[in-house]
């Protein structure tokens, strides 16, 4: 069974650094196929993708926040950690982590419960 | 902006059948995920694939594919099913994963 949930703090000042880490179980991200991504959702607003990280460690980014994210992994922790730089009010959202469910391109069969981080000075 | 299209909103009435799509160019060459969002809950994956159901998802949920456009038909829906659906596939490049702009769905 595969879990995931996502910790970090729930409030940022602006033009902080937010660092999310979303730790995981039942899944190995050594296997072919596995990915962990990232994605966000505003109060009341659609979700975002924001980053994911598959098994051989190529990375993909949200080309609108490409500049501001950077994911990694650590499989000897079983944890995928994103970092956005320069936080603005406007990112106040709900992050979630998700697995990616391998052969069936970008599609996340599994998600964390999501944690709320409010950007606010 | 989403390179997937969604309707904003969608309403059936219980018991009926209701579709809801999701445009986008690069719907034909990579699958489509459908996802159901209860308010303050993480978005649960109805349908992936050609037209796949996790399991314990009702097999009123099926999916379907018609060149660019992809759809989620519920079957008999149920009050249970009212909620926010998103599709998520590849943008055009094939390089980024992209999310429509989500359905809200009543049943009345």
């Amino acid at each position: 069974q595969i879990t995931l949930k996502e910790s970090g703090p729930t409030l940022v000042k602006p033009t902080q650094t937010l660092t999310l880490t979303c730790t995981f179980s039942g899944l190995s991200l050594t296997t072919s196929g596995v990915g962990v991504g990232w994605i966000r959702q505003p109060p009341g607003k659609a979700l975002e993708w924001l980053a994911l990280i598959y098994w051989d460690d190529d990375k993909r980014y949200s080309p609108s926040l490409k500049s501001r994210l950077t994911i990694t992994k650590d499989t000897s922790k079983n944890h995928v950690v994103l970092t956005m730089t320069n936080m603005d009010p406007v990112d106040t959202a709900t992050y979630y982590c998700a697995h990616r469910l391998p052969t069936y391109d970008d599609t996340f069969d599994i998600w964390g419960q999501g944690t709320m981080v409010t950007v606010s000075s | 902006s989403s390179e997937l299209t969604q309707d904003p909103a969608v309403s059936v009435a219980l018991g009926q059948t209701v579709r809801i799509t999701c445009q986008g160019d690069s719907l034909s060459s990579y699958y489509v995920g459908w996802y159901q969002q209860k308010p303050g809950q993480a978005p649960v994956l109805v349908i992936y694939g050609k037209n796949n159901r996790p399991s314990g998802i009702p097999d009123r949920f099926s999916g379907s594919r018609s060149g660019n456009t992809a759809s989620l038909t519920i079957t008999g829906a149920q009050a249970e099913d009212e909620a926010d659906y998103y599709c998520n596939s590849r943008d055009s490049s094939g390089n980024h994963v992209v999310f429509g702009g989500g359905t809200k769905l009543t049943v009345l």
